[in-house]
């Protein structure tokens, strides 16, 4: 069954730094990935999605991922790091016909 | 356009009663989802209703039901409470085939249940 794995359960970056969250999957079938954010005490927002087409995948506030087939990853970056983007970000996979699989998150922690 | 809303925000129970949580899809939605996010578990996939019926159902007990209404709205019932049932439960709603044509499933902020 499809599922990913996150790497690093927290990653602390100063303000400013690049910002890199590893995300692997495992999948039979053409995946869709997404990476969502959990800010605290609330639910999960879609940061950007995977489907066809473009391997490089723009989402919002400055959050890119690229999907590469060759290292089963779909690693989430952003060049500057901001104090507001400190929070938990899961990577998930499309698992059977209507559902999601999420991977264990990852802990943003943004040093000033 | 509102988003996924659910209610109550907060629940305390005590052990052994009944837990009611209720969602309202985003207008337009029809399939409804239930996830769990307990301390330590990450988030766990608890049911899927499409059209009034049930889809697909996680690794959990009977103890957790639900259903989900005509409008597309639905609820999170969980019998018998236990200590682990502690968790902040998510409800996500998509268009039915949530996949194709680049549908995506939306989350709402939660509820979160403690049992004591």
């Amino acid at each position: 069954a499809q599922s990913v794995t996150q790497l690093g359960s927290h990653v602390s970056v100063s303000e400013g730094a690049l910002v890199l969250l590893r995300c692997n999957y495992s999948s039979s079938v053409p995946p869709y990935l997404f990476w969502y954010v959990q800010y605290p005490n609330q639910g999960l927002q879609l940061l950007l999605k995977y489907t066809t087409g473009a391997t490089l995948v723009k989402g919002i506030n400055g959050f890119e991922a690229e999907f590469k087939k060759s290292e089963t990853s779909f690693h989430l970056t952003k060049p500057s790091a901001h104090m507001s983007d400190a929070a938990e970000y899961f990577c998930a996979v499309r698992r059977g016909a209507n559902n999601l699989f999420f991977g264990t998150g990852t802990r943003l922690t943004v040093i000033p | 356009e509102a988003g996924v809303t659910q209610s109550p925000t907060h629940l305390i129970k005590t052990r052994g009663q009944q837990a009611t949580l209720r969602c309202s899809p985003i207008s337009g939605h029809t399939s409804v989802y239930w996830y769990q996010q307990a301390l330590g578990l990450g988030l766990q996939f608890l049911l899927w209703y499409d059209e009034g019926e049930e889809r697909n159902r996680g690794n959990f007990p009977p103890r957790f039901s639900g259903r989900q209404f005509p409008n597309y709205s639905s609820e999170l019932n969980v019998n018998a409470l236990e200590l682990e049932d502690s968790a902040l439960y998510l409800c996500a709603s998509s268009l039915g085939t949530a996949f194709a044509w680049g549908n995506t499933i939306y989350f709402g902020e939660g509820s979160w249940l403690t049992v004591v």
